[in-house]
């Protein structure tokens, strides 16, 4: 198992450009969910999944889309990258039900908005 | 929001010594995490406790609970250069649609 795979590592964005950071879990989690990090803040919750074609948004969600075709991907859109989401970006899944406590995370996209 | 806060922000210890962290939440829970992360990397799960649990251990890792206080703590024993890392505690899921919610972390140095 890969586990939950994110790509790319590391972005460079202009103001204003849009882009999709890219998640892939091969665990069958039916949860999926985007997570930002950013220095004193811990993570915030941008927006999560429970299913293929179920989508919600988190505590920032604004500046972001997100869809779910499969139950395997997960992808983060920034529509028109500002200078706020200067930010390390988490994907992360899990198990639905009462043996999906564990949440497992990617390796962090690093993203510099410019 | 932030459900649980981490106390202290910031840990620096001697290698062998042991390192407590703190974790104070604000609703209900039914259960709490700790969770790792080392520098530039994703955060890894470390240990859940129960809201009906006191006390669990796993290797050198303890974690107390105590919900009339809203509190936990994270104690590792004899911390070695490896230890170091930030650990974050978190609160959740609650049911199969549930969140989970982290502190802002501690960030723990273990000097050699």
């Amino acid at each position: 198992n890969a586990g939950v795979t994110q790509t790319p590592k590391f972005q460079v964005l202009k103001t204003g450009q849009s882009m999709t950071l890219q998640c892939a879990q091969d665990m069958n989690h039916e949860y999926m969910s985007w997570y930002r990090q950013d220095p004193g803040m811990g993570l915030r919750l941008i927006h999560y999944s429970v299913g293929a074609g179920i989508t919600d948004q988190g505590e920032v969600p604004n500046g972001y889309n997100v869809s779910r075709s499969t139950t395997e991907d997960f992808p983060l859109r920034l529509l028109s990258a500002a200078p706020s989401q200067t930010s390390v970006y988490f994907c992360a899944s899990r198990l639905t039900g009462s043996s999906g406590n564990t949440i497992y995370f990617g390796e962090g996209s690093w993203l510099t908005v410019v | 929001s932030q459900q649980g806060e981490e106390d202290p922000q910031a840990l620096s210890i001697q290698e062998g010594e042991n390192a407590t962290m703190n974790c104070s939440y604000k609703t209900s829970i039914n259960n709490l995490q700790w969770y790792r992360q080392n520098s530039g990397r994703g955060l890894v799960h470390l240990i859940l406790i129960r809201s009906n649990e006191r006390e669990k251990h796993s290797g050198r890792l303890r974690v107390t609970l105590d919900t009339s206080k809203k509190s936990s703590s994270l104690l590792i024993t004899a911390s070695r250069a490896a230890d170091t890392a930030s650990y974050f505690c978190a609160t959740g899921p609650w049911g199969s649609q549930g969140n989970l919610i982290f502190g802002k972390g501690t960030k723990l140095s273990v000097k050699p």
